[in-house]
């Protein structure tokens, strides 16, 4: 079976943009919950998505949002990029609890 | 004071020998503890997935969790160069929330042939 995709793989832009990263999950799963990974905070939780809804939502700002799907597939958008939101974004599916993660988007922003 | 403490080491052992990760935690509503694997640019990998208090074991990795002392471990027997890794805790309250994993920082391990 097929793991979770993720692309772009890589990203550069530049303060003030928007980008939008994609998330196809493990077939079947319904859940994809999105996660911000940088050296100095972590691996941090921003966002749940369950059957198209939002199911959960961790403690980042507004800019920060997403969707999902009628098949899953999952978008998160970033609006005026800051510096700070430079990088790896990850996403996981799960089918009853186990989560299972994405290779990431590097996300660079200059 | 977050909610998922973990040493981030280094911690550099040399083959074959018993690996010790540990997480503590302060939130009395977790109920599933996992660990993952990451590899240096790499997305994280599940290794373990527990429910409440007790034991798991797979292979070379034994899962414990003390709920009443809110630490958990992850034990690797016989460690390979292969182990060499970060090794994440990641925690849930379950129920409506069961997506919305807390981590802890990670803790860097390194084993030498």
């Amino acid at each position: 079976k097929a793991g979770v995709t993720q692309t772009p793989r890589y990203l550069i832009k530049t303060r003030g943009q928007q980008v939008t990263l994609s998330c196809s999950p493990i077939s079947g799963h319904r859940s994809v919950s999105w996660y911000q990974q940088t050296p100095g905070q972590g691996l941090q939780f921003l966002f749940e998505y369950f059957s198209e809804t939002q199911r959960n939502k961790g403690n980042f700002p507004g800019r920060f949002s997403g969707r999902q799907f009628s098949n899953s597939r999952s978008e998160m958008n970033v609006s005026t990029l800051e510096l700070g939101d430079s990088a790896l974004y990850l996403c996981a599916s799960s089918l009853s609890g186990e989560q299972y993660f994405g290779p990431g988007t590097r996300l660079t922003v200059t | 004071q977050k909610e998922v403490e973990q040493d981030p080491g280094p911690l550099s052992v040399p083959e074959g020998a018993i690996v010790s990760l540990n997480c503590t935690y302060s939130n009395s509503a977790f109920q599933y503890f996992m660990w993952y694997r990451q590899y240096s640019r790499k997305g994280p990998e599940l290794l373990m997935y527990t429910y409440s208090s007790g034991n798991k074991e797979d292979g070379r990795f034994t899962a414990q969790v003390d709920k009443s002392s809110k630490y958990i471990s992850l034990f690797i027997r016989d460690s390979q160069p292969s182990d060499s890794a970060t090794y994440l805790c990641a925690m849930s309250e379950g129920g409506s929330t069961l997506g919305r994993l807390y981590f802890g920082r990670g803790t860097q391990l390194t084993v030498w042939p």
